[in-house]
């Protein structure tokens, strides 16, 4: 049984420029959770799909997006990349009808440079 | 608005002794309280999780955490710790009632267990 799987695994981008995350959930699961985690801190919710909608967001700007596709796979894209939005991105799948644990994938290292 | 305090950056032990990390939260109504643990460059691990019922609850690993409504902790314990214990904590916490069931994570706490 597959877990969450996440790519890349390592990504480097310069200021300005765009980047795309994918994540695919584990089986069985059709929610999809976006965490950013900055080093040295707890992550903190991007948002969430469900049902291929955006569910709920945290307080992220607008430069941040997603996607969710008809198998639930998910993307996260970020626009105009700041040296602040290096982190640890993470995302995390459950089962949105009455689950209550999310698991999470290994993580999209981002560096901006 | 919910939130999480694991009051300790850094909690090393001995290992064979026992170790607690701590939690407090903060939550309207009876929350979902969650631990997990993250290694090096790895994502976050789920541990155990309290929605109801008894207050000490099980996890994987061996580890073990303790419900205490009265003064809104969920501290994380182990009776007896391991060397390959040490990693990064994180206690979270989800409000039942949020529809959107995100998670409100805790900075984390760094364990190290000395040999």
């Amino acid at each position: 049984d597959a877990g969450v799987t996440q790519s890349p695994t390592h990504l480097i981008k310069t200021r300005g420029q765009q980047v795309t995350l994918r994540c695919s959930p584990k089986s069985g699961h059709d929610t999809v959770s976006w965490y950013q985690q900055a080093l040295g801190q707890g992550p903190q919710f991007i948002f969430q799909y469900y049902e291929e909608e955006e569910r709920q967001r945290g307080n992220f700007p607008d430069r941040f997006s997603g996607h969710q596709f008809p198998n639930y796979s998910s993307e996260l894209n970020v626009n105009a990349l700041l040296l602040g939005d290096s982190a640890l991105y993470l995302c995390a799948s459950s089962d949105g009808t009455g689950a209550i644990t999310q698991y999470f994938g290994p993580g999209t290292r981002l560096t901006v440079l | 608005a919910q939130s999480v305090a694991q009051p300790e950056d850094q909690v090393n032990v001995a290992e064979g002794n026992p170790l607690t990390v701590k939690c407090t939260y903060s939550v309207s109504g009876n929350p979902y309280l969650f631990w997990y643990v993250q290694y090096p460059n790895r994502g976050l691990q789920f541990l155990l999780k309290y929605i109801t019922g008894d207050n000490l609850v099980k996890g994987s690993y061996g580890f073990e955490a303790e419900f205490n409504k009265s003064q809104t902790s969920f501290h994380l314990k182990k009776p007896s710790a391991l060397v390959s214990d040490s990693a990064l904590y994180f206690c979270a916490v989800r409000d039942p009632n949020n529809y959107g069931q995100n998670f409100v994570f805790g900075p984390g706490t760094r364990l190290s267990v000395l040999p």
